[in-house]
């Protein structure tokens, strides 16, 4: 699975758009990009995947650039509740095997 | 649907001793993963089995094994425990649909060793 590099922490007042950056710049043609958080003690949380289209759903949006050796995840309205470690990860999806591979991730504190 | 669900949710042991953690996969999903997450180490992939088979392994000394019984629900063993196997361990189940593979995480074990 290729490598991700995420910025260790980044801070983001609650109502505004929190937007998460993820380099991928070894990243193969079949491998989809995937965004995990993890709430303190809590398990990862699944939020988003995608291949090369942006996508998005009822927790965020996940902006893909066209080369696809970056990708963003946006949450559109942070709130407290998203104060939490947020992963990001390459990998291919396989009948071999479904290993996650978690990188350090970004801390995000979302400031009242 | 029913989440993931772990138990115990929290357990103490103390070196030497075995411990067996539990893990019900979501209702209709088939692969189980067993994931170690300490401070210094982060979140390390332990095993997966799928259908009752090991499909894959991570770096982890013999002592750690585990099992998945035909309704998909897996165990995972340490014996002969560590200080150092003081951590959250996580199990997430996954199911394949179009091509697309998620897994989802349960809310973890948090076994101390003294």
């Amino acid at each position: 699975d290729a490598k991700t590099t995420q910025p260790t922490s980044m801070d983001c007042a609650e109502g505004r758009a929190a937007n998460l950056p993820c380099n991928h710049s070894t990243i193969s043609g079949n491998e989809y990009v995937y965004w995990y958080r993890q709430i303190h003690s809590q398990g990862p949380q699944y939020i988003i995947h995608g291949l090369k289209n942006n996508e998005t759903n009822e927790m965020a949006s996940l902006i893909i650039t066209e080369d696809r050796k970056s990708s963003t995840l946006i949450l559109p309205h942070a709130t407290l509740r998203d104060t939490a470690v947020y992963y990001c990860i390459v990998r291919v999806p396989s009948n071999a095997g479904n290993m996650l591979t978690f990188g350090g991730g970004t801390r995000l504190m979302v400031k009242p | 649907k029913a989440g993931v669900t772990q138990t115990p949710r929290y357990l103490i042991k103390t070196r030497g001793q075995q411990v067996t953690l539990s893990c019900s996969p979501i209702s209709g999903h088939r692969s189980v993963s067993w994931y170690q997450q300490t401070p210094g180490q982060g979140l390390q992939f332990l095993f997966e089995y799928f259908s009752e088979t090991q499909r894959n392994k991570g770096n982890f000394p013999g002592r750690f094994s585990g099992r998945q019984f035909s309704n998909s629900r897996s165990e995972m063993n340490v014996s002969t425990l560590e200080l150092g196997d003081s951590a959250l361990y996580l199990c997430a189940s996954s199911i394949k649909r179009g091509g697309r593979e998620t897994q989802y995480f349960g809310p973890g074990t948090r076994l101390l060793v003294l």
